[in-house]
């Protein structure tokens, strides 16, 4: 049972450097989130999805961008990465956006150093 | 809008002794709650989940909690810890759908488990 893949697992970038982490899931699920975790910070949410073509902004959406061209898929895109961005990247996907269902299963995480 | 609080960011128990996590929430709305566990270097996973079923819920490895509206509290707890419990535990409410917006998560509470 795959349930939620995230690639890479770790990266370093030098300041200005571009990537992209790309999530992956295998349950049929609408919606999709980027988090990113910081020692001191919980879990924020930086963009989301609710289906396939669409994405909107969330908690701290700055320096970011998404693209969910696939339902299974949703990419996390940095033009020019900042140390700032040093943290780790969670995605995530849910069957329904609030209430019952709405319970979020999650990749392992992406270490990211931002240099 | 919802809010969350986990009233203890560190908790240390002994081996073999009763655990509890304390969550209150706010909600002008009937939420759904989770519960999440995170290991060191991993992802999260979840743990329980309240949605207006019983009130108190069961989860993976012994532990449960309990809804009480009138508190407006959803504390995790556990009869006796087990040193594989050592983790970082996140309290999670969600609204229905069309009442808000994503899931908010707690701070988090750090537990540690002395042999």
């Amino acid at each position: 049972n795959a349930g939620v893949t995230q690639t890479p697992k770790f990266r370093v970038l030098k300041t200005g450097q571009s990537m992209t982490l790309l999530c992956a899931q295998d349950m049929n699920h609408e919606y999709m989130y980027w988090y990113r975790q910081d020692p001191g910070m919980g879990l924020r949410l930086i963009h989301y999805s609710v289906g396939e073509g669409t994405t909107a902004k969330g908690e701290v959406p700055d320096g970011y961008n998404v693209s969910r061209l696939k339902k299974q898929n949703f990419l996390l895109g940095l033009e020019s990465a900042a140390p700032s961005q040093t943290s780790v990247y969670f995605c995530a996907s849910s069957y329904r956006r609030g209430g019952p269902g709405a319970e979020a299963f999650f990749g392992q995480g992406t270490r990211l150093t931002v240099v | 809008a919802q809010s969350v609080t986990q009233l203890d960011s560190h908790v240390s128990v002994s081996e073999g002794t009763p655990v509890l996590l304390r969550c209150n929430y706010s909600s002008s709305y009937s939420p759904s709650l989770f519960w999440y566990v995170q290991h060191p270097n991993k992802g999260l996973q979840l743990l329980l989940k309240y949605t207006s079923a019983a009130t108190l819920v069961k989860g993976i490895n012994g532990f449960e909690a309990e809804f009480k509206k009138s508190e407006t509290s959803f504390h995790l707890t556990k009869p006796s810890a087990h040193m594989s419990d050592a983790a970082e535990y996140f309290c999670v409410v969600s609204l229905p759908v069309g009442a808000g917006n994503m899931l908010t998560f707690g701070g988090g509470t750090r537990l540690m488990v002395k042999p």
